[in-house]
């Protein structure tokens, strides 16, 4: 079984429409992380989710909302679409006592057109 | 600010060749450091990691020293194999209770027979 599995693994929209990228960990930890990758490859940190609360939210347009209806999924909505927004976005888990050991999903290549 | 900076790649070695990837640090205080790695087609994972000045962390045959004077965190290993041809990102957290894990712009190695 996959640990951390996000879906979908592809994703290409036109501009200005509303996406959602899903993400589910199996691995009973208490914090989730969503982050981007460009284009130059620069992983950077966007939300951190603690046992569904909010502890990290990096500068990132209001256009991106992130949701955790239970520790084991954070989801990824993001409104508006623009070319810019095209990257992998990866999502992440780490056991609550130790933030630094990562477990990543596979990534969700995003392309707006 | 806090910052890593790791060699550009494609790093491109023939089966049991000696292997560096440089992997140099800008940090207040005094960060962890870690090496990931990317397989095809998956997330990144954790390979190993150093917490405090000339700590080694070590894992299947890779190594790397955290050298505070340096501020550096060289990845090494004796001897690759094609199994090894990953990305492999480096990375420093900081941060106490709201650790982030600021990452490098990863270094392609690619392993051939």
């Amino acid at each position: 079984d996959t640990a951390v599995s996000q879906t979908p693994k592809y994703l290409v929209t036109q501009m200005g429409n509303d996406k959602s990228i899903k993400c589910e960990q199996n691995l009973g930890h208490d914090t989730m992380y969503w982050y981007k990758q460009d284009s130059k490859k620069f992983l950077k940190i966007m939300f951190s989710y603690n046992n569904k609360e909010l502890i990290i939210n990096e500068t990132v347009p209001n256009r991106f909302s992130p949701k955790s209806p239970d520790k084991a999924h954070l989801n990824l909505h993001i409104n508006s679409l623009e070319l810019g927004d095209s990257a992998v976005y990866f999502c992440a888990s780490s056991p609550g006592g130790d933030r630094e050991k990562l477990f990543f999903g596979s990534g969700t290549q995003l392309s707006v057109l | 600010g806090n910052s890593v900076t790791q060699m550009e790649g494609p790093v491109t070695l023939s089966e049991e060749a000696f292997l560096t990837i440089n992997c140099t640090y800008t940090a207040t205080g005094y960060p962890s450091l870690f090496w990931y790695v990317q397989y095809p087609g998956e997330g990144l994972q954790l390979l190993l990691k150093a917490t405090k000045a000339d700590d080694k962390g070590s894992n299947k045959g890779f190594e790397a020293t955290y050298r505070k004077e340096t501020t550096s965190f060289h990845l090494e290993k004796g001897s690759v194999q094609v199994s090894d041809s990953a990305v492999y990102f480096c990375a420093l957290s900081y941060g106490g209770a709201t650790n982030k894990l600021i990452f490098g712009t990863g270094t392609l190695l690619a392993v051939q027979p």
